[in-house]
C-alpha cells in the first residue's frame, strides 16, 4: 500500500546509547516532517525538509538530527539516548497544497 | 500561551448524538484549518481540512471557521462507536502542506 512506512514500530534504548529512526515514502512527496508526541498532548514538530538536501529544525530539534539525501527517505537519528526522549514519533510526508500524511508511529522508551 | 488550545476532554456520548469539537488559537495569520482524527497506537488522519473563515462539510462531519473568534469546531452527527478516537485540530500559515500547529487532542467516546 502506498504511504508513509516507519521502521521499527517499538523500540527499548538505554541512557546514552544511539538509534535511527526510519521513514520512507512512496508517494514522490517533497516535504516531509517528523513530530514527538507525549501522553495526552499534541503533536511537537522536531525537523522537517522541503526536498532532498534541505532540512530545517522545528519547535524541539535538541538532542536529534536528520537527513534527506533522497526524496523517499528522511530518517532521524538520536545519538544520546536520554529519559526525555520517551514518547512516540510520527513522520508525516505531504505534496504542494495537500495535506499531510502520517506513518503509524514509533514507540520508544528510554531506561 | 500555547497558539492552539483544545477543549481537554475526555468526552463521552451516546450513540446518535452531536458532537462539538473545539480550538481556539492565537496568531491571526494561520490560514488554514485542520482535524486529525488518531485511533489508538495509530498515526493521524485527515479527517477535514478548511481555507479561511466558513463551513464545510462531509457526511456526518462539519468544519466550521470563525477566524474574527479565532474558534474552530468540528461537528459529528449521528455519531457511531466508530468515531471513538482522539480528535486533533492542527492550524498553518499559507498552505496545509506547510508546517502545521496542533493542539493537544480531545478523545471522544461515543457508547453502544
Amino acid at each position: 500500500n502506498a504511504g508513509v512506512t516507519q521502521t521499527p514500530k517499538f523500540r527499548i534504548l538505554k541512557i546514552g546509547q544511539s538509534m535511527t529512526l526510519q521513514c520512507t515514502q512512496d508517494m514522490n512527496h517533497n516535504y516531509m516532517y517528523w513530530y514527538r508526541q507525549d501522553p495526552g498532548m499534541g503533536l511537537k514538530l522536531i525537523y522537517y525538509s522541503v526536498g532532498a538536501g534541505i532540512t530545517d529544525k522545528g519547535e524541539v530539534p535538541n538532542g536529534y538530527n536528520v537527513s534527506r539525501s533522497t526524496t523517499e527517505d528522511f530518517p532521524l537519528r538520536l545519538e544520546l539516548a536520554a529519559p526525555s526522549q520517551t514518547s512516540v514519533y510520527f513522520c508525516a510526508s505531504t505534496g504542494s497544497d495537500q495535506p499531510q500524511h502520517f506513518g503509524d508511529g514509533t514507540r520508544l522508551s528510554i531506561l | 500561551q500555547k497558539e492552539v488550545e483544545q477543549d481537554p476532554g475526555p468526552l463521552s456520548v451516546p450513540e446518535g448524538a452531536i458532537v462539538s469539537l473545539n480550538c481556539t488559537y492565537s496568531n491571526s495569520a494561520f490560514q488554514y484549518f485542520m482535524w486529525y482524527r488518531q485511533y489508538s497506537r495509530k498515526g493521524p488522519e485527515l479527517l477535514m481540512y478548511t481555507y479561511s473563515s466558513g463551513n464545510k462539510e462531509d457526511g456526518r462531519f462539519t468544519a466550521q471557521v470563525d477566524k474574527s473568534s479565532k474558534y474552530i469546531s468540528l461537528f459529528i452527527r449521528d455519531s457511531q462507536p466508530s468515531d471513538s478516537a482522539t480528535y486533533l485540530c492542527a492550524m498553518s500559515y499559507n498552505t496545509n502542506a506547510g508546517k502545521s500547529t496542533f493542539g493537544d487532542g480531545t478523545t471522544l467516546t461515543v457508547k453502544p
